[in-house]
């Protein structure tokens, strides 16, 4: 497609429910990434994918977010057993190459958790 | 750690005036960028300065990236309400990790 496109837009979640937030990267993107960003704050690094690899996963809070991309394409992230402290937006980025190029973010999933 | 401050949080001024954002970190990085970001849209590249000393403009914006390449800053001249948003900056580290540092972010408001 033409641009990073993530889905829902908006999710909410009772606490303790699971979820999965889908990113489609663009086109032939080799690199993929998740982001956190909470309200008024920056986004924070989650986590990194060169093709289907996950190279870096450093910024992942806990063991109940984990982050799959099979083929090399699609992304998912999943959050089990939500908190309300997991309530942000999740953001999805691609590059053609390094960190370098910049990224294409997508419009993000607002996830509440109540 | 790295961390990039961004100053000032928050900014208000009227249409026509100029004004500069600061990123600023004790660390070093290869290259850095900067981001806008409207209300519910993701994040949008609008430079990367990569060499010390850089300056890039962009329209009425000129950025600049410090010799030492641990800060950087974002100048608009005349600035117009269409400039309003998040402005983020954000690192790429040296040791070859693909993450960025992003800033906590400067919001702008241009009144009319």
């Amino acid at each position: 497609g033409a641009g990073v496109s993530q889905s829902p837009r908006y999710k909410v979640a009772k606490r303790g429910q699971d979820v999965a937030l889908r990113c489609d990267p663009i086109s032939g993107h080799v690199s993929l990434f998740w982001y956190q960003q909470a309200l008024g704050q920056g986004p924070e690094f989650l986590t990194y994918f060169q093709n289907e690899a996950q190279l870096d996963k450093s910024g992942l809070p806990s063991d109940r977010f984990f982050a799959e991309r099979p083929e090399g394409s699609v992304s998912t992230l999943k959050i089990q057993r939500t908190q309300q402290e997991d309530s942000a937006v999740y953001l999805c980025a691609s590059s053609l190459g390094t960190v370098g190029y910049g990224y294409t973010f997508g419009s993000g999933t607002r996830l509440t958790v109540v | 750690t790295q961390l990039l401050e961004q100053s000032p949080q928050f900014l208000s001024i009227q249409e026509g005036e100029n004004l500069t954002v600061y990123c600023n970190s004790s660390s070093v990085f290869s290259s850095l960028q900067w981001y806008r970001q409207e209300p519910g849209e993701g994040p949008v590249l609008l430079v990367t300065v990569v060499t010390g000393g850089e300056v890039k403009k962009l329209k009425r914006l000129t950025f600049q990236f410090g010799d030492a390449r641990k800060d950087s800053s974002l100048h608009i001249t005349a600035a117009q309400p269409g400039d309003t948003g998040l402005y983020l900056c954000a690192g790429a580290s040296f040791q070859g990790a693909q993450k960025l540092v992003f800033g906590q972010g400067t919001r702008l408001t241009i009144n009319p």
